[in-house]
């Protein structure tokens, strides 16, 4: 069964600081991978995604991710952030299951807080 | 607002008895997901539609659970005799699967909260 890990559970960085959160997955075939965002009070929000080809995808907001497959991880970047960055973040698999039938599965997500 | 719309956002209810939510999906979008998210942890998935064919249901989706799409359009989720267990944000998403595509991408609704007392 496929899982996703994403190590950091909490975060906090002053502004300007620069981002990474992990995620890592578990699957051995062909991956979709997302990166998602719930700012508070609101509904999770696509923030990027990676289908194929060039496996640096930037998002939106600054934020990009690099699908390094070798690794099966899918680390989201940021140079630079913003108070208004203060979000949480979920990491999440989409693959075929062995009957043919996509399946998306969701990491416990990274609780990002900057501070001014 | 052209986004995902879930009914109600908020519900609360008492052990045993029965809700019901609703999901409108994207209007175009052909397929649509349902996930349970509790506290601390990402959404959970529960099952999803291609217009009108449920084509999976996870094991958390236990008989006390019924969703359906009649018309290929919106959708409900119906859990019967509710437990405190239940008590969860219960997200909708939809997305636009096409012919050759192998992928697609989901967009959320806002969620009902389903508190059981």
């Amino acid at each position: 069964a496929q899982s996703v890990s994403q190590h950091n559970h909490h975060v906090i960085l002053s502004e300007a600081a620069s981002l990474e959160l992990g995620c890592n997955y578990s699957y051995g075939g062909t991956v979709n991978l997302f990166w998602y965002v719930q700012y508070p009070g609101q509904h999770l929000q696509l923030l990027l995604k990676y289908f194929s080809g060039d496996p640096l995808v930037k998002g939106i907001k600054g934020f990009e991710a690099e699908f390094i497959k070798s690794k099966f991880s899918f680390n989201l970047r940021k140079p630079s952030v913003q108070w208004s960055d203060t979000a949480e973040y979920f990491c999440a698999v989409n693959a075929q299951d062995s009957g043919g039938y996509q399946k998306v599965t969701f990491g416990t997500g990274t609780k990002l807080q900057v501070i001014p | 607002d052209t986004g995902v719309s879930q009914d109600p956002r908020h519900k609360i209810t008492k052990r045993g008895q029965n809700v019901t939510f609703r999901c409108d999906p994207i209007s175009e979008h052909n397929r649509l997901y349902w996930y349970r998210q509790t506290l601390g942890q990402g959404p959970e998935f529960l099952t999803y539609f291609q217009n009108e064919a449920q084509l999976e249901k996870s094991r958390l989706l236990s008989d006390r659970f019924s969703a359906e799409r009649p018309k290929g359009s919106f959708s409900t989720l119906e859990i019967q005799r509710t437990e405190q267990g239940d008590s969860a944000m219960y997200l909708c998403a939809s997305s636009l699967r096409t012919s050759g595509g192998n992928t697609d991408t989901q967009y959320f609704g806002p969620g009902t909260r389903l508190t059981v007392l």
